[in-house]
Parts: C-alpha cells; structure tokens; sequence
C-alpha cells in the first residue's frame, strides 16, 4: 500500500532559525513528488516538483532535496510569513497521495 | 493563483439533503479533481475527469457522484448528505496526467482551487 509520512507534525521556529521537514513515502514506482503550502482557509499552493533521487529545487528560502525513500523541505532563515502546513504528495501508479502536512510556525 | 474558482464557499446544510458544488477554470485544462480534506486523512481523491464527460473515481468516492459537460465546469453532488461528508472540498486542475520529458515518464501537476467549507448536521 502506498503511504507518505510527514514529520514533524508541527514546528515552532524563531525567525532565522533554520530547519527541515520531512516527507518519507513507500510507494510501487515514484512517478512524481511534490511539495504544496497550504495557509489557513485556502487551497493548497504548488510549490515544487521532484522526479529523480539525487534531484534539489529551491524557491527563495525554501530547498526541496529527493532521495529514495524521502524528500526533505530546507527552510533557511525562516521568516513569519513561512508560517503555513507544508503538505507533500507522491503519484505511483495511479492518483496522487497526501501525507497529512507539517504545521509550521515562524515566530519573530 | 491558477483561474479556478468554487462555489459555493461555505455551505450548511442538513442530513439526507442532496448538494452540488461547483468547480469552474479558466486554463482550459484537460483533467480537472475533486478532493476532501480532514483532520488526520490529508486530502483524498473523490473523483476526477479527464475530458467532458469522461469520469473516474477515486479512493473516496462512495456517496458522491460527479458530472462534466463542458470542459470549464466540474460538478460535485452529494445525493444525499450525511454528517461523515463534513469537510472541505477542493477541486485541482491539471493540462495532462503525465508529459515525457527528457525520455521519461512525469506526472502533471495539479493546482488547487481556494476550496469549499461543507458542514452537514
């Protein structure tokens, strides 16, 4: 059975204060990982996509890193505006799978 | 934010009542999804389409049906709701399911619409 697993399940940081999430899967054939922010109330926004182990994409202090098992989400010198659920999903075969998301908070 | 909106954004209504939300895109894509979101569940797959009038279900999708007409619009219903529908729903849109790039095999990706608060009592 496909699975995704985030940890951890929230995260209280100081503004600076580096750090990473992590999002590890057990999937038959990973066609895909992707990485979604989710704020209070709206949708979740796409933020990147990862096919290959070894592969890294970044968005301003954001670094998405892949290997077979998990992906991690790098947050370098966080800022308030951070604060948001980081959610990951992996495609197998079929259809996408949602890990449950990491609550972070970026205090000042 | 991609062109999809849903409606309506709020909802209450009572059991055993039918509901239908709506989703609407501007991006002519292809596929477009319908999900729900719980406490501890994550989003899970209702139904999807991949073309007008052509459907598919997904890991949820006992007690929903769904409908496709014209290639903007994609209608969830609830035939008659109960309190385990409570949730919120979102729809997500994609171009294709997968593209080749570079020889090999990738999944498209979905971008989500600012979702649909149901409560059922």
């Amino acid at each position: 059975e496909d699975q995704v697993t985030q940890s951890p399940e929230a995260l209280r940081l100081q503004e600076g204060e580096s750090s990473s999430l992590n999002c590890s899967y057990t999937v038959s054939g990973l066609r895909g990982l992707f990485w979604y922010r989710q704020d209070p109330g709206k949708g979740p926004e796409f933020l990147f996509t990862l096919y290959s182990a070894g592969e890294e994409k970044e968005k301003e202090r954001l670094k998405a890193t892949l290997t077979k098992k998990e992906s991690f989400l790098h947050i370098t010198a966080p800022k308030p505006e951070d604060s948001a659920t980081y959610l990951c999903a992996v495609r197998p075969a079929r259809q996408l799978t949602f890990g449950s998301g990491t609550q972070l908070t970026v205090l000042p | 934010d991609a062109g999809i909106t849903q409606s309506p954004r709020h909802k209450v209504t009572e059991t055993g009542t039918p509901v239908t939300l709506r989703c609407h895109q501007t991006e002519n894509h292809r596929y477009m999804y319908w999900y729900r979101q719980d406490p501890g569940h994550g989003l899970r797959l209702i139904h999807y389409s991949y073309g007008v009038k052509d459907t598919d279900k997904g890991e949820v999708s006992d007690g929903y049906s769904v409908s496709r007409s014209k290639t903007e619009d994609f209608l969830l219903t609830l035939e008659s709701a109960t309190s385990s529908q409570t949730s919120v729903y979102f729809c997500a849109i994609s171009e294709s399911e997968r593209t080749w790039t570079s020889g090999r095999q990738r999944t498209d990706t979905q971008y989500f619409g600012p979702g649909t608060r149901l409560t059922v009592l």
